[in-house]
């Protein structure tokens, strides 16, 4: 049963940078689609970005020039760096797995079945 | 830029069915996922890849698409279906690959 246990500093003052590490327990890493999302309070779901074990990433428009995705393949691990974070960026961000990638591009399917708990980022000064 | 759109909110009587949609142009190629949320809790996958139930999943729970509108149908609506169901896909041809709908809040009366 694969599970997600992530964790990060949940209180940073504006300008600082955000920093999130996901841990892939029981299941495998390899050519699945590692994801961050976020829900501001009371608004819904935004996709941040993806990274798969290679490295390779995808972000979120609005947010590509302060987000950075990284993976430590010998821990099994996933991290989320946002810089320069505001009030707009208090929310609570979750780590998520999809499939595989090359499952996703033959079947057309896209899911998050296993997603982390959640983290609570508030931006204050 | 793509998006998917769904309904603000939809309620439901007890043991009715309740068809909750999302609209958007990737869902011509993609299948749509549905999330259900409830206050304080992360998301759980309730269908996936056309109609397809995660373990632990109620059956009342169903997907379809036709064209580019997605539905999620829960048949026999109980109490603790009442939570935010959200839509989800890929998407290739807009600048984000993945999108998530609004969020609809179900209620239950």
């Amino acid at each position: 049963q694969v599970q997600l246990q992530q964790w990060g500093a949940g209180l940073l003052k504006p300008s600082e940078t955000l920093s999130l590490t996901c841990a892939v327990n029981g299941g495998s890493f390899s050519g699945y689609l590692l994801t961050w999302i976020r829900q501001p309070p009371g608004k819904g779901l935004e996709w941040i970005g993806e990274i798969i074990h290679s490295g390779s990433t995808n972000y979120n428009p609005s947010l590509k020039s302060r987000v950075t995705i990284s993976v430590d393949t010998s821990k099994n691990q996933f991290s989320l760096r946002l810089s320069s974070v505001t009030a707009a960026d208090t929310a609570v961000y979750y780590c998520a797995r999809a499939p595989r990638k090359d499952l996703v591009s033959y079947n057309l399917f896209y899911y998050l079945p296993v997603w982390g708990k959640g983290t609570t980022v508030t931006v204050s000064s | 830029s793509s998006e998917l759109t769904q309904d603000p909110a939809v309620s439901v009587a007890l043991g009715q069915t309740v068809r909750i949609k999302c609209q958007g142009d990737s869902l011509s190629t993609y299948y749509a996922s549905w999330y259900q949320q409830k206050p304080g809790q992360a998301p759980t996958l309730v269908i996936y890849a056309k109609n397809n139930r995660p373990s632990g999943i109620p059956d009342r729970f169903s997907g379809s698409t036709s064209g580019n509108i997605a539905s999620l149908t829960i048949t026999g609506a109980q109490a603790e279906d009442e939570a935010d169901y959200y839509c989800n896909s890929r998407d290739s041809s807009g600048d984000r690959p993945v999108l998530f709908g609004g969020g609809t809040k179900l209620t239950v009366l």
